[in-house]
């Protein structure tokens, strides 16, 4: 079963644009990840945050954390024609072993030139 | 190779036959992931292999769902008498090791068609 709800569904913005997708979960978790996905292929791993943080960085990537609200927003700055892609969240919230990653429904981000 | 290979990229098969899929991790990866992602069920957890534990299988739809590991490194998923809902993309994962703060690293993925 899904754990994350992501929202939009669908994203459209001209290129130069910031774009922001938000996700929402249900239970505790140990970390949040974002994922790439080009052409319902092979996921890229985008960047971690941990239960314990609130704000992260990487790139023109902003992540953001709030466990009291159990959401997450992914912000990418300046967007390129070249991030059209359908974006994940995925969260881990096993207790120990296997981190199994339970993944939102994702967003479909398009950059128009 | 750098990373994560799957084969065969593509497979169609009919109704009631076995499929083999094959997942090659990243050498030196210890822990190892299948995932299918189809369009009612999104992307789902399947099972996962570290080192020479017993596999949790947790996530297996099905008996008719299997896989190995051997040798610690390649794997395969196997499905037996394949319906025609068991039709998603397959995706491989493996990391370092087990672990809350390991990256799983993801393979391009077999897209099954059952006819």
């Amino acid at each position: 079963s899904q754990q994350g709800e992501e929202d939009p569904q669908a994203l459209s913005i001209q290129e130069g644009e910031n774009a922001t997708m938000n996700c929402s979960y249900k239970t505790s978790i140990n970390n949040l990840q974002w994922y790439r996905q080009n052409s319902g292929r092979g996921l890229v791993h985008l960047i971690l945050i941990r239960s314990n943080e609130r704000e992260k960085h990487s790139g023109r990537l902003r992540v953001t954390l709030d466990t009291s609200k159990k959401s997450s927003s992914l912000l990418i700055t300046a967007s390129r024609a070249a991030d059209t892609a359908s974006y994940f969240c995925a969260t881990d919230a096993t207790r120990q072993g296997a981190q199994k990653l339970v993944f939102g429904q994702g967003t479909r981000l398009t950059i128009n030139p | 190779g750098a990373g994560v290979s799957q084969s065969p990229s593509n497979k169609v098969t009919e109704k009631g036959k076995d499929v083999e899929l094959r997942c090659d991790p990243i050498s030196g990866h210890t822990a190892l992931y299948w995932y299918r992602q189809s369009l009612g069920q999104g992307l789902e957890f399947l099972i996962y292999f570290q080192g020479n534990s017993a596999p949790d299988k947790s996530g297996l739809p099905s008996d008719r769902f299997s896989a190995e590991r051997t040798g610690g490194s390649v794997s395969t998923l196997t499905i037996q008498r394949t319906q025609q809902e068991d039709s998603a993309v397959y995706l491989c994962a493996s990391s370092l090791v087990a672990g809350p703060y390991n990256e799983q690293f993801f393979g391009p993925g077999t897209r099954l068609t059952v006819l």
